[in-house]
């Protein structure tokens, strides 16, 4: 089946140690996205991708980071430098001749 | 940027019943889409209704339909026989038709629960 899977479920981490977000899509999207998701906050923007090789930081973009290595990965890894990394983190990709957005099942990250 | 805002954090209705979500947004563009996006407790996003600003008409989604007024930017989601199924956290978002710049981002409100009594 097609789609877009986030591992693991839910993460646990102590503060000060860096931890990666896994991002996988199977749909032959181009662009895909990172969104952070917080009680009251709705999604807001982390990081987007349109190719390969190719990031642009969103609206929320500081203490975290990405790569793209390949077109069906997008891993996030949020850094100690993030003041409040506890969230649900959503990752998203873009089909290409409609545009639409389709997401994955969320990581929820508790950092303590 | 744009932004989009809902201004009813929590919504409740009756089973069978209809509620409407109000949304409003804030853009100098002329030409977007709009979107509805249901968010249920396992919190995978499920895109409910879309509409193109250049269509007049409202869409309709079987019993999800969208009141759209262009002029007065909003965006308002109506769901018609309430289901305990519809229960969940409705999002409305923005996005430009201007694929290049935006890359296709989405820009989101912050939410309205949705409660379903029976």
């Amino acid at each position: 089946d097609g789609g877009i899977t986030q591992s693991p479920k839910y993460l646990f981490r102590k503060e000060g140690q860096n931890v990666t977000l896994s991002c996988e899509q199977n749909l032959n999207h181009d662009a895909m996205y990172w969104y952070r998701q917080d009680p009251g906050q709705g999604l807001r923007l982390i990081y987007y991708s349109q190719i390969v090789n190719d990031f642009q930081k969103g609206d929320i973009a500081e203490g975290y980071s990405v790569s793209r290595e390949k077109k069906e990965s997008f891993p996030l890894t949020v850094t100690s430098a993030q003041k409040n990394p506890t969230a649900f983190y959503l990752c998203a990709s873009r089909d290409s001749p409609s545009y639409e957005q389709y997401f994955g099942p969320g990581t929820r990250l508790t950092v303590t | 940027a744009q932004t989009v805002t809902q201004s009813q954090p929590e919504m409740s209705v009756q089973e069978a019943e209809t509620v409407t979500l109000s949304c409003t947004y804030d853009t100098s563009e002329s030409d977007y889409y709009l979107f509805w996006y249901k968010q249920p407790p396992s919190r995978q996003m499920i895109l409910v209704i879309r509409q193109e600003a250049y269509k007049q008409q409202n869409a309709t989604e079987n019993r999800f339909s969208v009141n759209f007024q262009k002029a007065a930017k909003s965006f308002s989601l109506k769901i018609s026989d309430s289901q305990l199924g519809d229960a969940a956290m409705y999002f409305c978002a923005y996005r430009s038709h201007d694929r290049g710049s935006t890359l296709g981002r989405l820009y989101f409100g912050r939410g309205t629960q949705l409660t379903v009594w029976p």
